[in-house]
């Protein structure tokens, strides 16, 4: 099946610092990919849909000042979290939609744990 | 409103005991619904997925899931449980974006 890529899987920042996680499509294009946040023992809550080439659509209730989005090509979407904090620390995991594909499915990246201490 | 409920937030069976997974959906239209399984620390693992056509649909590891329309239910089964199959398990609808359900963790007893 489609792959996705999640860099970094693990990150450690201090406080005030920001973190930039990238999510990639390996072997197929994808103008919409999704961010997903999951905390400790939690299901996944939607954060945002990535559009290539476009503003991302943000979930209520996420800040977008604080959760920047680019999806500056068909295979790359990053996500930053600018002035972390210790309450950001989660685990986030970005999704893809093969373009070529009329099945719906979504491809989950590994995930990305954040720590901020 | 696409919403997706799973009733039970943990299930214990024995190795080599029958096993289901309620999932009950609500969707304005033909659902696309979907099985993951997700390790400890990890991400997720589609398990199987039904868009439309038999509404009983394979999934690999040996899983299976029906979906009944009148119940509104895709409820994920596997009729003899491995030690490894100890884990998490999410529901989810939608098409493009998914909803998850709260997920469902199962121990499994020797």
């Amino acid at each position: 099946g489609a792959v996705v890529s999640q860099h970094p899987s693990w990150v450690i920042c201090k406080s005030g610092t920001s973190v930039k996680i990238e999510c990639r499509s390996l072997d197929f294009q994808a103008t919409t990919m999704f961010w997903y946040r999951q905390f400790p023992k939690q299901s996944l809550m939607l954060m945002a849909t990535s559009n290539e080439g476009s503003k991302a659509t943000y979930e209520q209730g996420v800040e977008k000042d604080k959760f920047l989005i680019n999806h500056a090509s068909l295979t790359l979407s990053t996500l930053t979290v600018t002035s972390a904090h210790p309450e950001d620390s989660s685990f986030y995991i970005c999704s893809a939609r093969d373009l070529t594909s009329n099945t719906g499915e979504l491809f989950f990246g590994e995930g990305s744990r954040l720590t901020v201490l | 409103a696409q919403s997706v409920t799973q009733p039970d937030i943990h299930i214990t069976v024995s190795e080599g005991a029958s096993l289901e997974l309620r999932c009950n959906y609500s969707y304005g239209a033909t659902p696309y619904l979907f099985w993951y399984v997700q390790s400890p620390g990890q991400g997720l693992q589609l398990l199987l997925k039904y868009f439309s056509g038999d509404t009983l649909v394979q999934g690999i590891k040996g899983f299976e899931a029906e979906f009944k329309r009148s119940q509104s239910s895709f409820n994920l089964r596997k009729p003899s449980v491995h030690w490894s199959d100890a884990a998490e398990y999410f529901c989810a609808v939608g098409n493009p974006y998914m909803r998850f359900g709260a997920g469902t963790r199962l121990t499994v007893k020797p």
